[in-house]
């Protein structure tokens, strides 16, 4: 069963700094990975996919990076902002019913 | 990228009573729509998959006959929460996927329905 797990739980930075969220997932056969946005009370907003076959996709100040064979991704943030607080969800697409597993998200507090 | 949307954003009712939760996506045919429930601070957790046409498929643990799904066409989803008690009180999304057995098809979610059961 695929499991995924994000670090850090939480993460509160001043404003302007870069950052790095990571997640990782346990079985590497996976069709596609992707970085959701959730604020508070409400629902998600895809910020990245990326396909299985992908190293990295960009939008912005986002870039997150996928290494399939280590199980491993991360979402880089740039020049941090107040706007960037909410919590940070990854998901993988795969498995025999091609379902999204959930992480349980980092929570981002982007301090002015 | 494609919208989906949900009615009502949030519901206030007694116990006992059954809500109905509608899922549509606006600009795009979903043959899979999936639920998901989430707990405050807590990431999403599926409920069910369902296909147009055809009976949901509910993940171990959840209750069909308390959580009624139908996916009656191409475009919208239900969710009936039946006789919900104050545990049923909870933070409702759902998701649509784009038509076609492709790998590639990116998943798109909801707004939420917040569930309060008094």
């Amino acid at each position: 069963k695929q499991e995924v797990t994000q670090i850090p739980a939480a993460l509160s930075v001043p404003e302007g700094e870069n950052l790095v969220l990571n997640c990782s997932f346990t079985d590497s056969a996976i069709y596609n990975l992707q970085w959701f946005r959730q604020d508070p009370g409400k629902g998600l907003t895809s910020l990245l996919l990326i396909q299985s076959s992908q190293r990295e996709q960009t939008s912005g100040r986002l870039n997150a990076s996928l290494d399939k064979s280590s199980g491993r991704s991360t979402l880089y943030i740039a020049a941090s902002q107040p706007g960037d607080s909410a919590t940070y969800l990854c998901a993988v697409r795969g498995g025999a019913g091609n379902m999204l597993t959930f992480g349980g998200g980092t929570r981002l507090m982007v301090k002015p | 990228g494609a919208v989906v949307s949900q009615h009502p954003s949030w519901v206030i009712c007694k116990s006992g009573t059954s809500v109905k939760i509608e899922c549509r996506s606006l600009d795009f045919q979903a043959t899979t729509m999936f639920w998901y429930r989430q707990f405050p601070k807590q990431s999403l957790m599926l409920m069910a998959t369902s296909n147009e046409g055809s009976k949901a498929t509910y993940e171990q643990g959840v209750e069909k006959d308390k959580f009624l799904i139908n996916h009656a066409s191409l475009t919208l989803s239900t969710l009936t929460v039946t006789s919900a008690h104050p545990e049923d009180s909870s933070f409702y999304i759902c998701s649509a996927r784009t038509s076609g057995a492709s790998s590639y098809n990116e998943q798109f979610f909801g707004p939420g329905t917040r569930l309060t059961v008094l």
